[in-house]
This record gives C-alpha cells, structure tokens and sequence, in this order.
C-alpha cells in the first residue's frame, strides 16, 4: 500500500525566514505533485515534478523530487505572510492517475 | 482556464436520505475524480471514473456510488446518508493518463444530521 507521509504537520514561521517541508513516499513513483490550499477554498496545483532530479521553482517556492530517496522538498525562501496555506503533496498510486495525498502541512507565517 | 464546478457549496441532509453531489468539468478531461477531505487525514478517494460509465473504486468506497453518463459530469451519490459521511467532497479532473494535473472544484460541505 502507497502510504505519503509529510512532515512537520504544521509549522509556524517567521517573515524573512527559509524553511523545508518533506514529503516521504514508500513506494516507486516518478510523479509528484504539489499542492495549496487557503482556508475554505479547494485545491490549487503548485508544481508537478516527472522525473528524478526535477526541480521547479515559483516566486518564493521551490520543489525537487529524489525518485531514489522516495523523497521530495518544498523549499520556502524568504517566507511572506502571503504563503500561508495548507500545502498537500501527492504520488500518483494507480495505472490511471489517481493520487495519493499527504495529511499536508499548515503552514503559518507571522510578521 | 480549467474549470470544475460543484452543484453545492454547502448542503444539509438528515440520516438516512439520498444525496446527490454533482460535479461538472468544461476541459473534456477523460479522467473525474471523488475525494473527501476530513481535518487530520488529508484528502482519501472516494472513486474515480477514466471514461463514460466506467467507475473504479478508491480507497473508501464504502456507503457511496458514482454514476457517469456524460463525459463532464460525474455525480457522487450517498445512498442513505449517516453522520460519519459529514466532510467535504471534492471533485477533480484530469487528461487521461500518466503525469497529468487534477484539476479541483470548489468543493462541497456536506452536513449530515
């Protein structure tokens, strides 16, 4: 069974400050995807990651995935109070697509 | 844009009623997609469905049905609802295939009483 597993569940950060999320998955995948979630709104796609190695990056997020590790990041740089969300990763679990989603991270940014 | 809607914001039904929760995507995406959200377990599927009246089962299928007659709806349906299935219902859509984007709705706060 696919079990995604992220870590810190919640996590409350300075403005300026760099800050990792992780995302652990137990088994091979070469799909990874990011998502946010603001309070009381749905889903919104950040980053799909393809490929061993791959690394996107937009604005103050950037988000890599190591197939080898079974492990991605979500890098915060220079974080703003604007980027407090929920943030979901997910594997892609089936032969049509279907995903399987981390408990996300709450992420809180204060001034 | 990509765009999926739901039927409901929020709804309020009473144990043991039928419940329809429709959702409707305009990007001729093959793949549709039933997720409930529930605080502390993230997102778990419900079903899903990759073509016109084909359903697959997700990981808590339990208590629900899907139906799919047209390729831009696809309902979600409660057969006799019970408190436990009180949640939020997305509903997400996709390309067939590997690697492709679901795409969310906006979601559905269903209360059962």
């Amino acid at each position: 069974e696919l079990k995604v597993e992220q870590n810190p569940l919640f996590l409350s950060m300075q403005e300026g400050k760099n800050y990792t999320i992780y995302c652990n998955y137990s088994t091979t995948s070469d799909r990874l995807y990011w998502y946010r979630q603001d309070p009381g709104k749905s889903l919104e796609s950040l980053f799909v990651l393809l490929s061993n190695g791959a690394v996107k990056q937009e604005g103050r997020l950037m988000a890599s995935l190591d197939t080898k590790a079974r492990l991605s990041t979500l890098h915060i740089t220079a974080a703003v109070h604007d980027l407090s969300a929920t943030y979901f990763c997910a594997v892609e679990g089936g032969s049509q697509g279907n995903l399987i989603f981390g408990k996300g991270t709450k992420l809180s940014v204060k001034p | 844009d990509v765009k999926v809607t739901q039927s409901s914001r929020y709804l309020v039904k009473r144990t043991g009623e039928k419940v329809f929760l429709e959702c409707v995507q305009d990007m001729d995406h093959e793949n549709m997609f039933w997720y409930r959200q529930d605080p502390g377990l993230g997102l778990r599927l419900i079903y899903f469905s990759y073509d016109v009246k084909m359903k697959e089962k997700g990981d808590i299928p339990e208590g629900y049905s899907v139906s799919r007659e047209k390729k831009e709806r696809f309902s979600l349906i409660l057969e006799s609802a019970s408190t436990n299935q009180t949640s939020m219902y997305l509903c997400a859509s996709s390309l067939w295939g590997l690697g492709r984007t679901q795409f969310f709705g906006p979601g559905t706060r269903l209360t059962v009483l």
